[in-house]
């Protein structure tokens, strides 16, 4: 049954620095998303892509973030400037058109 | 703006009994639901969904789940859980538009099993 990928499974990072975190959705997909969950917390949309660029996004996409799917396999998800409370889990999705699978997220730790 | 609750933060239930995880969602057409199972350490498996028709869904590992407009909720029953169910359940709702649009969850039930 095909999976969505996430790579890494875990980053740990310095406050400032960049980080990409890498998904491979399900290869039929046409909507792709990112998603976060801070510890003990509910998990939180972040951004939507489709047809090479950004559907939707929440007010905590703010300019630090960025998506790009560089060719037609991998969506990334760029955060430029890393701060504490960036320490999360973030997971990607992806769907034909309205059941989202998941990937098994990648866990940042910002120090 | 649509959201969901799920009232019950933790939940305890012997090896054996049946189970029942509550959801109300807040949203001014019909919704879209969804429940997501997320094991320790892993990501969210999808267990149902309801679209449309009958309002009685069943889902994988034997969960199902019953929409009901009028109290808008969508709660999840297990008529037998079994010490593998222990997890944390994700109530979501999205918009019926679909597409582009992201979920809306709630903050989760964490299920725990006795043995």
């Amino acid at each position: 049954e095909p999976e969505v990928t996430q790579t890494p499974s875990h980053q740990v990072t310095q406050m400032g620095q960049e980080v990409i975190l890498r998904c491979v959705p399900i290869s039929n997909h046409l909507y792709f998303y990112w998603y976060r969950q801070i510890l003990g917390q509910k998990v939180e949309f972040l951004v939507s892509f489709y047809n090479n660029e950004i559907s939707e996004k929440s007010e905590i996409f703010d300019d630090q973030f960025s998506v790009e799917r560089p060719d037609g396999s991998n969506f990334t998800l760029k955060i430029r400037s890393t701060k504490l409370e960036d320490s999360a889990m973030y997971f990607c999705a992806s769907t034909v058109i309205e059941t989202q699978y998941f990937g098994p997220g990648t866990r940042l730790l910002v120090l | 703006a649509q959201s969901v609750t799920q009232p019950d933060i933790h939940i305890t239930v012997s090896e054996g009994a049946s189970l029942e995880l509550r959801c109300n969602y807040s949203y001014g057409a019909t919704p879209y639901l969804f429940w997501y199972v997320q094991s320790p350490g892993q990501g969210l498996q999808l267990l149902l969904k309801y679209f449309s028709g009958d309002t009685l869904v069943q889902g994988i590992k034997g969960f199902e789940a019953e929409f009901k407009r009028s109290q808008s909720s969508f709660n999840l029953r297990k008529p037998s859980v079994h010490w593998s169910d222990a997890a944390e359940y994700f109530c979501a709702v999205l918009n019926s538009g679909g597409g582009a649009d992201g979920l809306t969850f709630g903050k989760g039930t964490h299920l725990i099993i006795q043995p």
